[in-house]
């Protein structure tokens, strides 16, 4: 299967900063990956797609000024949550589908914990 | 509206016991279904998809579309199942995937 990692796997910071976060495909390219925020004992929800070479497509309710998503390369995806606030202390994870097979088989990341202070 | 529904958050059995857990859904057209697991410390991975009509790891899926239901069985359950699960039909854009809240799966020897 695909390996997919996500780097910081974990970050503190301050309230009012900004953060960002790698996705990265280690073995398979993707010009589609997705983005996942994980409150504690919720489910997934599905915040964007990002897309190689585009503007990333948001979910309805999530700010795109506030989570900036750059897919620059065929192998990376990254998310800034910009000017962090408490209420963005989450578990973000990516996602990115297998080439060659169904869309929607996805592998994912191991998830980026996000405290802001 | 697409909404899925995974009614029990925490489900628990003695090894060996049958297990199944729920999953309906209300979604337009025809989705496409997923059970994804999650054990412990681990990344969430594909555990089934209903097109495949597969058996993985003894679980088995039947699409139901009369009772939009995908709930997810398995005749004997090992602790090795112990895991959270979650049911993932497609999202309106069709590739990206709504998960349900989860159920929790305890099996207990």
């Amino acid at each position: 299967g695909a390996v997919v990692s996500q780097h910081p796997s974990w970050v503190i910071c301050k309230s009012g900063t900004s953060v960002k976060i790698e996705c990265r495909s280690l073995d398979f390219q993707a010009t589609t990956m997705f983005w996942y925020r994980q409150f504690p004992k919720q489910s997934l929800m599905l915040m964007a797609t990002s897309n190689e070479g585009s503007k990333a497509t948001y979910e309805q309710g999530v700010e795109k000024d506030k989570f900036l998503i750059n897919h620059a390369s065929l192998t990376l995806s990254t998310l800034t949550v910009t000017s962090a606030h408490p209420e963005d202390s989450s578990f973000y994870i990516c996602s990115l589908p297998l080439a060659g097979r169904s869309y929607n088989e996805q592998f994912f990341g191991p998830g980026t914990r996000l405290t802001v202070l | 509206a697409q909404r899925v529904t995974q009614p029990e958050k925490l489900l628990s059995v003695f090894k060996g016991a049958p297990v199944e857990l729920k999953c309906n859904y209300s979604y337009s057209g025809s989705p496409e279904l997923f059970w994804y697991v999650q054990y412990s410390r681990q990344r969430l991975q594909l555990l089934l998809r209903h097109i495949s009509r597969e058996s993985i790891k003894g679980f088995t899926a039947d699409l139901n579309k009369g009772e939009t239901s995908f709930h997810l069985k398995k005749p004997f359950a090992q602790e090795e199942d112990s895991a959270m699960y979650y049911c993932a039909p497609t999202s309106n854009s069709g590739y990206a995937l709504n998960f349900g809240k989860g159920t929790s799966l305890l099996v207990t020897p």
